[in-house]
């Protein structure tokens, strides 16, 4: 089955600055690869995703790029903002069936 | 819309109590899921549901049972607590496997 890494497991940034979390996937078979924010006492909350016909897609001051030759993508945060700080999780599945598998989480800190 | 709610928010059992979680949804969803959410493991899928009346295994479904008798509601249960079960549940919904899935705010359980 899908097995997903993910890294860092906490991490600390200046607001302002730019978070970069990565996460690998083993199952080629993966084409979906959504990521989750969860804030303190609250449930996971998708915030961006992308399918392995795109290479790396916007929202605003939040990107995630996908290299399926080296089977891993990443979540990419700019100018951060003290609401950014939230639990991370990736996930990747075979979009037919499969089902979600998730990262173990990256703790995001952003301290003004 | 409420999205997806989940009763009870906390609870406390002690070795070899019952109980059920609900997990209600109001958006017409097909599929439901629970979760477990544990430090450093991320979400692990216990059951799911691809419609009324059907479940199916997620990856760590012992000691675990579930029900969809009505298409907006998924219950868990769990027949004799055990301390392993602590843990933060989450139920999720989505319309269909390959849409987001939404998740509910979650239930805090502690076995002791």
């Amino acid at each position: 089955g899908e097995n997903v890494e993910q890294h860092p497991s906490t991490l600390s940034v200046q607001e302002g600055d730019s978070a970069v979390i990565k996460c690998t996937y083993s199952d080629s078979a993966s084409n979906y690869f959504p990521w989750y924010k969860q804030e303190l006492g609250k449930g996971p909350q998708l915030i961006i995703d992308i399918r392995s016909n795109v290479g790396e897609k916007k929202d605003q001051r939040i990107a995630v790029t996908l290299n399926k030759t080296a089977k891993h993508f990443s979540l990419h945060i700019t100018e951060t903002q003290p609401e950014d700080s939230a639990v991370y999780f990736c996930a990747a599945k075979e979009d037919s069936w499969g089902k979600l598998q998730f990262g173990a989480g990256t703790q995001v800190v952003v301290t003004p | 819309n409420a999205g997806v709610t989940q009763t009870p928010k906390f609870r406390v059992l002690k070795t070899g109590q019952s109980m059920t979680l609900l997990c209600a949804q109001d958006m017409n969803h097909e599929y439901m899921y629970w979760y477990r959410q544990d430090p450093g493991m991320g979400l692990r899928l216990i059951h799911y549901s691809v419609g009324e009346g059907t479940t199916a295994k997620g990856e760590v479904p012992d000691g675990y049972n579930v029900s969809r008798l009505k298409k907006q509601n998924f219950l868990l249960g769990l027949e004799s607590a055990a301390p392993s079960q602590t843990s933060v549940y989450f139920c999720a919904s989505s319309f269909t496997m390959e849409r987001e899935q939404f998740f509910g705010p979650g239930t805090r359980l502690t076995v002791l």
